[in-house]
């Protein structure tokens, strides 16, 4: 069982280049979401989905974009990167986005910008 | 504002017990979680907590006193594979998930 799956794992990225991190869940988990992770803070909620073909923006969205086209996939998208954006990005899912509402989590993907 | 509150980094003792506290302000409330992170890997879940009490798992208990906005985690019986950072994260009236910064756990033999 994979649970859920993050690409790239690490990346080197020039300003101002379009990045697209992918999240790919086999739970058939309806709530997914993109956070940052960054020293001496917490997660930050970047955007959120509550169901396929629904979007929502968390604490954190500019600079980013998000699409869920189905229940599996929910990539997040950099169009133009700064060196702001270097961060560790968690993609997590949950059944449901309210209730006990467990987050499964990625990996991660260690991105850096220069 | 809505903050959470937690130790940066505590120190421990193989064997020992070890209370990690969370204090939180939030708008509403709709549970608090706690989630271990060990360096480099993901966040994984450990307690829920929405009603006042103590829940127990195994050599991890959390505690929730909502009139305090306040919660624990009591570890037993360190082992060397709890060294880890603890997250703990509030879920507010909106259903959104706020964390704290995390406590750095670091067990010594």
């Amino acid at each position: 069982i994979a649970g859920i799956t993050q690409a790239p794992t690490s990346q080197i990225l020039a300003a101002g280049r379009r990045m697209t991190l992918r999240c790919t869940q086999d739970m058939r988990h309806n709530a997914m979401y993109w956070y940052r992770q960054d020293l001496g803070l917490g997660l930050r909620l970047i955007h959120y989905s509550n169901t396929a073909g629904t979007t929502g923006k968390g604490e954190v969205p500019d600079g980013y974009s998000v699409s869920r086209a189905n229940t599996d996939d929910f990539p997040l998208t950099l169009a133009s990167a700064v060196p702001s954006q270097t961060s560790v990005y968690f993609c997590a899912s949950s059944e449901s986005g309210g209730g006990t509402g467990e987050l499964f989590f990625g990996e991660g993907s260690r991105l850096t910008v220069l | 504002g809505q903050n959470i509150d937690q130790p940066t980094e505590m120190t421990a003792t193989e064997g020992a017990i070890v209370q990690i506290n969370c204090t939180y302000q939030t708008s509403g409330f709709n549970g608090l979680f706690w989630y271990q992170q060990h360096a480099g890997e993901a966040p994984t879940f450990l307690s829920y907590n929405v009603l006042d009490g103590l829940e127990e798992k195994g050599r991890f208990s959390s505690f929730l006193s909502r009139s305090k906005g306040y919660s624990y985690l009591l570890l037993k019986e360190l082992q060397m594979k709890d060294s880890a950072s603890y997250l703990c994260a509030v879920r507010d009236s909106n259903y959104q998930l706020i964390w704290g910064a995390g406590t750095k756990l670091i067990i010594k033999p």
